[in-house]
């Protein structure tokens, strides 16, 4: 089942430049979103969330935002540097176990 | 402080055997998830502990997938007669309640 949908599954950018990837969700009763960062060979490990109860979340180079009317949010990354390189994987949970997207494989060109 | 571990780290089977991969938590987290990501695909989850509670195991692929915790600690995940469509890198995560997943490095399942 596609709860949460990552439609783009690659995104190549300049250094410098804004980085941003989306995330779409179908069901209502996620109120808690994730990304995490993924590099070859190795586990996710966890970069940004943000509560239902928030629009935006920000932590550094890191900016999330949920539009929960649209069943939208999407990580801004800026400026974008090439260590970012990674696959990002959006997340959503609620009562049920964490569902997360397909993934986008983000490069940074220097 | 550890984080979650997972063994083997790699696996080659052959078709029709079966494996038992294992999954350590991080000390005192009480959910425990077990993903499967095939080459090109993403996270696909297939089934949460919590506690004592009942394991969710909606994402299960089939009846040959199988998984088992002990109390708030290991778990494993048993995959009955390989088919070369399990071969995937399958991820173990713990968290607290609530709290945000860690993963572990991840078995490399190899079906042959």
């Amino acid at each position: 089942d596609q709860q949460v949908k990552q439609n783009s599954p690659s995104l190549s950018v300049q250094e410098g430049r804004i980085s941003i990837l989306n995330c779409d969700y179908t069901n209502s009763m996620f109120d808690y979103f994730l990304w995490y960062k993924k590099y070859p060979a190795e586990g996710p490990t966890f970069l940004i969330s943000i509560s239902s109860i928030k629009d935006k979340n920000e932590d550094g180079r890191f900016t999330v935002f949920l539009n929960k009317s649209a069943k939208h949010l999407s990580l801004h990354i800026v400026p974008s540097q090439p260590g970012d390189s990674a696959v990002y994987f959006c997340a959503a949970s609620g009562q049920m176990a964490m569902r997360f997207g397909a993934g986008t494989r983000l490069t940074v060109k220097p | 402080g550890a984080g979650v571990s997972q063994s083997p780290s790699n696996k080659v089977t052959e078709k029709g055997k079966d494996v038992e991969l294992r999954c350590d938590p991080i000390s005192g987290h009480t959910a425990l998830y077990w993903y499967r990501q095939r080459l090109g695909q993403g996270l696909e989850f297939l089934i949460y502990f919590q506690g004592n509670s009942a394991p969710d195991k909606s994402g299960l692929p089939s009846d040959r997938f199988s998984a088992e915790r002990t109390g708030e600690s290991v778990s494993t995940l048993t995959i009955q007669r390989t088919q070369q469509e399990d071969s995937a890198v399958y991820l173990c995560a713990s968290s607290s309640r609530g709290g945000t997943q860690y993963f572990g490095p991840g078995t490399r399942l190899l079906v042959l």
